[in-house]
C-alpha cells in the first residue's frame, strides 16, 4: 500500500491564481481531511469528509473548496490564492474499522503564494 | 471549543535520559488521543493512539498515558537517543477530526 499520497510536493503561485492540491489513499478509508500547518499556529483543520459525497467545514475553511466523488480521492481547491494561504498542507485518512480511528498522514504539500 | 496545550514548547536533554512530554486538553469529551512525531520538513508519523476507555499504550521505549477526566496525557520516552530528536505533537479527536497542540521540539544531545 502507498498509504496517503499528495501531489505536488512544492508549488509556487501568484496571488489570484487557482490550483488543486491532490490527495489519494489506497486503504479504503471512509474518512479524509485536510489540515494546514503554520509556524506558531500548529495544524488546523480546513475541511473533512466522512464518505463519498459528504464533506464538512473545519476551523479554517475560507478560501478553500473540497468535493469527494470517490472513496480514494479528496482534492483541495484554492479558487483565488492569497499570500495568507502560504502554508504546508497535509491530507489525512482514517477508518472506523476496528474502532481505532487512527489517522494516517500524507507527506505534505508546501505552497507559497507571492 | 477544544484547545490542546503542550508543555514544554522545547526541550534539550543529554542522550540516555528518560523524559516526559505533557499534553493537556480543555474538553474531556474525547474519543481518542494520538501522539505523532514530525521530523523537520516531513509529514506526521503516528506513534501511539489511546482510546478514551484506555489508560495507557506502550510501543518500544515509548509509553503514553491518558487521564481523560483531568484532560491530560503524557508521553514518556525511555533512554533517549539522538535519533529521537524531532517535534512531538499531541492531538485529540472529539466531534470533529483531530485538534492539535503546537508541539514540543525535542533535541537529544549525544
Amino acid at each position: 500500500n502507498a498509504g496517503v499520497t499528495q501531489t505536488p510536493k512544492f508549488q509556487v503561485l501568484k496571488t489570484g491564481q487557482s490550483m488543486t492540491l491532490q490527495c489519494a489513499q489506497d486503504m479504503n478509508h471512509e474518512y479524509m481531511s485536510w489540515y494546514r500547518q503554520d509556524p506558531g499556529m500548529g495544524l488546523r483543520l480546513i475541511h473533512y469528509s466522512v464518505g463519498a459525497g459528504i464533506t464538512d467545514q473545519g476551523e479554517v475553511p475560507n478560501g478553500y473548496n473540497v468535493s469527494r466523488s470517490t472513496t480514494e480521492d479528496f482534492p483541495l481547491r484554492l479558487l483565488s490564492a492569497a499570500p495568507s494561504q502560504t502554508s504546508v498542507y497535509f491530507c489525512a485518512s482514517w477508518s472506523s474499522g476496528g474502532g481505532t480511528y487512527e489517522q494516517y498522514f500524507g507527506p505534505g504539500t508546501r505552497l507559497t503564494v507571492t | 471549543k477544544q484547545e490542546v496545550t503542550q508543555i514544554p514548547a522545547a526541550l534539550s536533554v543529554p542522550e540516555g535520559e528518560n523524559l516526559v512530554l505533557n499534553c493537556s486538553f480543555t474538553d474531556s469529551a474525547i474519543y481518542n488521543l494520538q501522539w505523532f512525531r514530525q521530523d523537520p520538513g516531513k509529514g506526521l508519523t503516528s506513534l501511539l493512539l489511546i482510546q478514551s476507555s484506555q489508560r495507557e499504550q506502550t510501543s518500544g521505549r515509548l509509553n503514553a498515558s491518558l487521564d481523560k477526566s483531568s484532560g491530560r496525557s503524557t508521553l514518556y520516552i525511555a533512554a533517549s537517543q539522538p535519533g529521537d530528536s524531532a517535534t512531538y505533537l499531541c492531538a485529540v479527536r472529539g466531534n470533529t477530526p483531530l485538534v492539535f497542540g503546537k508541539g514540543t521540539r525535542l533535541s537529544v544531545i549525544a
